[in-house]
């Protein structure tokens, strides 16, 4: 059972560049999530998903965005990178937070902004 | 909005020492209460949760947490700890009914000394 799967691991763009961070779950979750981690400051939710079709905005959107075409999928979407999108960053899936259940979170990415 | 607070920033104790994370949250209704652990280089694993029931719960490597609703605290605490305890430490909270993000503290870094 794979569970979250982020690619890539890690990657370096350059100022301006776009890209895009994968994230799939094969645990037939409805939510999913994507957040970044940077020293000191603990997790900020950027945007999160309750199904498929269905984005709303976390604490940090701006300049990113998302889109949750399937179930299975939750890309993140960078357009132009800037070097504060330096950090690293976690997708996360569950069946239905608050129904005794958690959050499952992938392996991460760690991206540098130069 | 619900927030958490992780006041210890980094802990550093000696091998067999007992150890206990402050976590304070501040929302005025149910809420879901979570530790999780990041080994170096790693992703968030769950270490245990609460629910509803016992406000004493066990997670996995021996660790345990109480929930004190009249302090909004959910303090994680471990009688002795080893070397591979090193990592960090995030507490977590989900606001039952209506929210279904999971809103993170700032982690502890926990640091054993052999």
């Amino acid at each position: 059972n794979a569970g979250v799967t982020q690619t890539p691991k890690f990657r370096i763009l350059k100022i301006g560049q776009s890209m895009t961070l994968q994230c799939t779950q094969d645990m037939n979750h409805n939510y999913m999530y994507w957040y970044r981690q940077d020293p000191g400051m603990g997790l900020k939710l950027i945007y999160y998903s309750v199904g498929a079709g269905i984005t709303d905005k976390g604490e940090v959107p701006n300049g990113y965005n998302v889109s949750r075409s399937t179930t299975e999928d939750f890309p993140l979407r960078l357009e132009l990178a800037a070097p504060s999108q330096t950090s690293v960053y976690f997708c996360a899936s569950s069946i239905l937070l608050g129904v005794d259940t958690e959050a499952f979170f992938g392996q991460g990415t760690r991206l540098t902004v130069v | 909005a619900q927030s958490v607070s992780q006041h210890n920033h980094h802990v550093i104790l000696s091998e067999a020492a007992s150890l206990e994370l402050g976590c304070n949250y501040s929302y005025g209704g149910t809420v879901n209460l979570f530790w999780y652990v990041q080994y170096p280089g790693q992703h968030l694993q769950l270490l245990l949760k609460y629910f509803s029931g016992d406000p004493l719960v066990k997670g996995i490597k021996g660790f345990e947490a109480e929930f004190i609703k009249s302090k909004f605290s959910f303090n994680l605490r471990k009688p002795s700890v080893q070397w591979s305890d090193t990592a960090e430490y995030f507490c977590a909270v989900n606001a039952l009914f209506g929210n279904e993000k999971l809103t993170f503290g700032t982690g502890t870094r926990l640091t054993i000394i052999p």
